[in-house]
């Protein structure tokens, strides 16, 4: 089975533009998550979708929103780009639920100037 | 919700010797922990996971413990190798229910040959 990928991998953007990163999931897997990765505060988890409906929401603020289509594919949205938001963008599928295991994708690193 | 509490941020262990990483949690009802490994510039891979119901598990040379009255897991690597110089995460579900994970701030484990 092919990995979970993302796209773009690599993206610079300057402080108010927005951006929006792509994760397709493996097949089969109906549950994406996504994470916030930076050196100081690890892992940081931003939201979930399964079957096209977030089913969590993780600490961030409304400039932050995602999307997932019907073929389990997600995408998420950032607008009004701030530096602070320069950081590794991971997504994760799984079968279902949380505590199925969790397959992460390579990330995109977003670097905010 | 979930508090998760890892230590050591970094250690530094003799090829051969073995390495410890400790996490605590705060949801007594939390019944699923994974861990995981990202090696520089890669993804996170899940290494080994225990649920609730069991107290330790195996995998070659890595091993989990899980001590739910003290609310405690621990990963063991034994004779370890410079391949296992990576930083680990561990994790615990956010709340009871079908919630997200929360990650400790990962271990840099390096391995000095």
């Amino acid at each position: 089975k092919a990995g979970v990928t993302q796209t773009p991998r690599y993206l610079i953007k300057t402080r108010g533009q927005q951006v929006t990163l792509s994760c397709s999931p493996i097949s089969g897997h109906r549950s994406v998550s996504w994470y916030q990765q930076t050196p100081g505060q690890g892992l940081q988890f931003l939201f979930e979708y399964f079957s096209e409906t977030q089913r969590n929401k993780g600490n961030f603020p409304g400039r932050f929103s995602g999307r997932q289509f019907s073929n389990s594919r997600s995408e998420m949205n950032v607008s009004t780009l701030e530096l602070g938001d320069s950081a590794l963008y991971l997504c994760a599928s799984s079968i279902q639920t949380s505590t199925d295991t969790q397959y992460f994708g390579p990330g995109t690193r977003l670097t905010v100037l | 919700g979930e508090n998760v509490e890892q230590h050591p941020s970094t250690l530094s262990v003799q090829e051969g010797d073995s390495a410890v990483i400790k996490c605590t949690y705060s949801d007594s009802a939390s019944n699923y922990f994974p861990w995981y490994k990202q090696e520089l510039g890669k993804r996170p891979q899940l290494i080994i996971d225990i649920r609730s119901n069991v107290g330790e598990k195996k995998d070659q040379r890595i091993a989990v413990t899980l001590n739910k009255t003290a609310k405690h897991f621990s990963l063991h690597i034994t004779e370890t190798q410079p391949e296992d110089s990576a930083v680990y995460f561990c994790a615990a579900p956010r709340d009871s229910g079908n919630t997200p994970l929360v990650f400790g701030k990962g271990t840099r484990l390096s391995v000095i040959a």
